[in-house]
């Protein structure tokens, strides 16, 4: 069954530092999209990305975050300049449009000391 | 962003009993989802509703879009140790999903 990709599963960065967190979407999708859950709470919205612009984000997507799509199967999001409170897990979702496109990855858990 | 709460925030439940959880928001809305997440892992889709008054299963699993399309309920019958997790309702606007807040189930063996 096809699969969104993260890489890497943990990261461990210092305060101030950037990190670019890594995606390889299912092929065939259009529509991708970056969630963050920080430890034992809900999962938020960041972004949506379509036809190589973004097509919505949250208030959490500030200035600090940036996502491209590089070579038309990576996705990735990265943080310039990252905080203590940016110390979540990052999923990455791609979907075909429909509902049922709708695919998590395994996420990638961010560490920020 | 929506807030959708769900109750109850936990369940500690024996193996072979029903569940029964659900979740509200101020707002109205034209799509339910229920997704499950395992720990480490990202959320999975188990349910999708579009109408209003919809009941849906999924194996053990059901699923009803509320009257008032503001609420939807999921139910898992005789449940199994592997229906551990978090079960986070969500609905959409656009293409921003909004999640709730989860609840987690335990299942004692």
């Amino acid at each position: 069954e096809p699969e969104v990709t993260q890489t890497p599963s943990h990261q461990v960065t210092q305060m101030g530092q950037e990190v670019i967190l890594r995606c390889v979407p299912i092929s065939n999708h259009l529509y991708f999209y970056w969630y963050r859950q920080i430890l034992g709470q809900k999962v938020e919205f960041l972004v949506s990305f379509y036809n190589n612009e973004i097509s919505e984000k949250s208030e959490i997507f500030d200035d600090q975050f940036s996502v491209e799509r590089p070579d038309g199967s990576n996705f990735t999001l990265k943080i310039r300049s990252t905080k203590l409170e940016d110390s979540a897990m990052y999923f990455c979702a791609s979907s075909s449009g429909g509902y049922y496109g709708y695919t998590f990855g395994s996420g990638t858990r961010l560490t920020v000391v | 962003g929506q807030q959708l709460n769900q109750s109850p925030q936990s369940m500690f439940i024996q193996e072979g009993e029903d569940v029964s959880m659900n979740c509200t928001s101020s707002s109205i809305f034209n799509t339910w989802l229920w997704y499950k997440q395992d720990p480490g892992e990202g959320p999975v889709l188990l349910i999708a509703l579009y109408k209003a008054g919809e009941l849906t299963s999924n194996g053990r699993l059901t699923a009803q879009f509320g009257i008032t399309r503001k609420d939807s309920f999921l139910n898992i019958s005789a449940s199994i140790p592997s229906d551990v997790g978090i079960y986070f309702c969500a609905t959409n606007t656009g293409n921003q999903f909004y999640f709730g807040t989860g609840t987690s189930l335990t299942v004692i063996p």
